[in-house]
C-alpha cells in the first residue's frame, strides 16, 4: 500500500543553520505531496505542496521538490530560526480511493537553539 | 480565511459521561474530516463526510459517533470512552473530496482526557 517514510528526529540545529528533512514515498502513479507543520499545542498547518513531478513547493523560506525518479520530497530551508521549532509531517494524497485521504509520515521534530 | 474552529480546546470526561466535540468552517468546503492524534504520532483518520454524508468510517468503535448537521458543522459525539481514547482530536475540511491536490485545513484540536 501507499506509505511515507521520514527521517527520524529529533533534529537539533543552531539558528541560521541549513535544514534538510528527508521524505520518501511509496505510491501508485503520481500522488500529491504535502508538508504540514505542527507547532506545540496546535493543529496542523499546510506548509507547502506539489501535485506533479518536478513541481517545487515553497513557503516561508521552506522548499521541497517532487522527485519522481527518487520518489522523494525532501524539505529544505537555508537558514532556520528558533520560531521554526515544531514537528514536520510529510504526507501524500493517493490518486485512488476516490477521496482526499492523507497518508502521513511519522513526523520529524525540529528544535532550533539560539 | 482558512480557519477551522474547534470547541472545546480541552475536555476531561469520565468513562460514563456523554460529551460532544464541535467543528465549524465557513470556507464553503464540502468535505470534513475527524482525526485522532496520540502523542508523538501522526494523525489517524477516523471519519470523512462528503456533502454532508458519511463516506468513510475507518473502523472506528461505536462509542465515537459523528454527525454533520450542515455543510459548515461537524460534531463528534462521545459515549462510554476508555482511558486509551485520550488524545488530540483534530477536525479538517477541504473543498472537495476527490479533487487532485486538494488541501485539507486543520483546526487547533480538542485535547481529550478520559479518566
Amino acid at each position: 500500500g501507499d506509505s511515507v517514510t521520514q527521517m527520524e528526529g529529533p533534529v537539533t540545529l543552531s539558528e541560521e543553520a541549513f535544514l534538510t528533512i528527508n521524505c520518501t514515498y511509496t505510491a501508485t502513479g503520481y500522488p500529491s505531496l504535502f508538508w504540514y507543520v505542527q507547532y506545540p499545542g496546535e493543529g496542523l498547518q499546510l506548509l507547502l505542496k506539489a501535485t506533479k513531478a518536478d513541481d517545487k513547493g515553497s513557503n516561508k523560506g521552506f522548499e521541497a521538490t517532487y522527485r519522481k525518479e527518487t520518489t522523494s520530497f525532501h524539505l529544505e530551508k537555508g537558514s532556520v530560526q528558533v520560531s521554526d521549532s515544531a514537528v514536520y509531517f510529510c504526507a501524500l494524497s493517493p490518486l485512488s480511493g476516490g477521496y482526499n485521504k492523507l497518508i502521513f509520515g511519522a513526523g520529524t521534530r525540529l528544535a532550533v537553539h539560539p | 480565511d482558512t480557519e477551522v474552529t474547534q470547541t472545546p480546546k480541552h475536555l476531561v470526561m469520565g468513562m460514563t459521561n456523554k460529551k460532544s466535540l464541535k467543528c465549524e468552517q465557513h470556507m464553503g468546503h464540502r468535505a470534513m474530516y475527524w482525526y485522532k492524534q496520540k502523542a508523538k504520532k501522526p494523525p489517524e483518520l477516523m471519519f470523512v463526510y462528503s456533502y454532508e454524508k458519511l463516506s468513510i468510517n475507518e473502523s472506528v468503535p461505536s462509542r465515537f459517533s459523528p454527525e454533520c448537521p450542515n455543510s459548515s458543522l461537524l460534531n463528534l459525539h462521545l459515549h462510554a470512552l476508555q482511558p486509551e481514547d485520550s488524545a488530540l482530536y483534530l477536525c479538517a475540511s477541504s473543498q472537495d473530496n476527490v479533487q487532485r491536490g486538494n488541501i485539507q485545513y486543520f483546526g487547533a484540536g480538542t485535547r481529550l482526557s478520559v479518566l
